[in-house]
């Protein structure tokens, strides 16, 4: 079975530009979440969707992001306009039934590089 | 709230020796889930155990053990024998009824 999957791996683009992150949780999974990782904060859980609806989006740090999950295979983080301090390694995971007992499958991540 | 203590940040063994990582975690929930994930330099994060708050039972997986006590709210990971291999961040996490939380992770370095 394929796992989750992320792209692009790495993205380097220029502060102000708009940033779209993609993930494909694995099939049949209803729980998705994305999390940030940075040295300064660790990891941090921005948003999670259950049946495709954002549950709890309290970690998103200010309106410059938005997540998305039109479908039960397709999530997307957008950032507009990026900043330098977005800079970090962006997961996103799934997992099979209610979020907190099941473990979470992680993508290799997406290494956003704002300059 | 829900909060997770890797009290070690760096921790450097010599090949063989055997290492144990710390996590305290503190919740309100009655029913959780304890976590330990591992990021080799690769960067991926692997799962490795999970724990309800009902099973107080350790568990052994190889050279790995899990230690885990409600009574101080400890949930610790021993590598026996430790390996290069090892090598690796290793973070705890929690989760309730919710979202996984995770701690600030412990950065494990194996020498030859």
């Amino acid at each position: 079975d394929a796992g989750v999957i992320q792209s692009p791996r790495h993205e380097v683009t220029e502060m102000g530009q708009e940033v779209t992150l993609r993930c494909k949780p694995i099939s049949g999974h209803n729980s998705l979440f994305w999390y940030r990782q940075t040295m300064m904060r660790g990891l941090e859980l921005l948003i999670y969707f259950n049946n495709n609806v954002p549950i709890d989006d309290s970690g998103m740090p200010e309106d410059r992001f938005s997540a998305k999950m039109p479908n039960a295979s397709f999530s997307t983080l957008k950032i507009q306009p990026s900043e330098p301090r977005d800079s970090a390694v962006y997961f996103c995971a799934s997992s099979g039934d209610r979020a907190s007992g099941e473990k979470l499958f992680f993508g290799s991540g997406t290494q956003l590089s704002v300059l | 709230a829900q909060k997770v203590t890797q009290a070690q940040t760096e921790i450097s063994v010599v090949e063989k020796e055997d290492v144990t990582l710390d996590c305290v975690y503190e919740t309100r929930d009655t029913t959780y889930y304890l976590f330990w994930y591992k990021q080799p330099p690769s960067g991926e994060l692997v799962f490795l155990i999970r724990r309800n708050s009902f099973d107080e039972q350790n568990e052994i997986s190889g050279r790995y053990s899990w230690n885990f006590q409600k009574s101080t709210s400890s949930f610790n990971f021993t590598i026996t024998a430790s390996q290069v291999v090892d090598s690796a961040v290793y973070f705890c996490a929690l989760s309730g009824y919710n979202k996984l939380i995770f701690g600030a992770g412990t950065r494990l370095a194996v020498h030859p």
